[in-house]
């Protein structure tokens, strides 16, 4: 059974707080993803990326960091927490080269920033 | 204007009720469309995909495509309360550049 991970899946952090969401996919796949999901603004994509320390910005990457250093492991890094990050964070992979049918996502990591 | 419009709902509908969900968008590019089911605090999980215009039947569930008019629709038959989750429609293009996902509509059936 394919496997999306987030070690994570409620935190509370403090405001200036550097956070760290982590994501494992068992999958050998290429490409990973960072959304988060706002109510009313749907799936945002944050960060993403197609191999090992390769990085790229999606639609709202504004104080968020990313981290590839393993195929299966993709960090996504708030260097300085604020309340506006608080949110629910998915992490998602796909195979390179494979339409949009084959991408699969975590169960969500719920952030808290207060 | 958003690139995919879905109507957030909720949509509440009794058991054994047919239910149509559906999504415009404007970027005539798209080619794969996509249908993911997310319940309450999960992951969204894919539950029909389809590739340019037409229809695709699994089950009580069936995915229609019209590109002409850039709308696309869920239709689930005899629905359960167990169909009680968030549809999320998603399309990308054929590059597989990125996939653009609807907000969501929240399904609510009751027994």
């Amino acid at each position: 059974d394919v496997k999306v991970t987030q070690s994570s899946r409620y935190l509370v952090k403090r405001t200036g707080e550097k956070v760290f969401l982590e994501c494992v996919q068992d999958m050998d796949h290429e490409n990973m993803f960072w959304y988060r999901q706002d109510p009313g603004l749907g799936l945002r994509l944050i960060y993403f990326s197609y191999d090992v320390k390769m990085k790229e910005k999606g639609d709202i990457p504004e104080g968020y960091s990313v981290s590839r250093e393993k195929k299966e492991r993709f960090s996504l890094i708030l260097e300085s927490a604020s309340t506006n990050q608080t949110s629910m964070y998915l992490c998602a992979s796909r195979a390179q080269g494979e339409a949009g049918n084959t991408i699969y996502f975590g169960e969500g990591s719920w952030l808290t920033v207060v | 204007q958003k690139e995919v419009e879905q109507d957030p709902g909720p949509l509440s509908v009794p058991e054994g009720a047919i239910v149509s969900l559906n999504c415009t968008y404007s970027n005539s590019a798209f080619q794969y469309f996509m249908w993911y089911r997310q319940y309450s605090r999960k992951g969204p999980e894919l539950l029909m995909y389809t590739y340019s215009s037409g229809n695709k039947e699994d089950g009580r569930f069936t995915a229609q495509v019209d590109k002409s008019s850039k709308y696309i629709s869920l239709f689930i038959r005899d629905s359960q309360p167990s169909d009680s989750a968030t549809y999320l429609c998603a399309m990308e293009n054929t590059g597989f550049q990125k996939l653009v996902f609807g907000t969501g509509t929240r399904l609510l059936v009751s027994p």
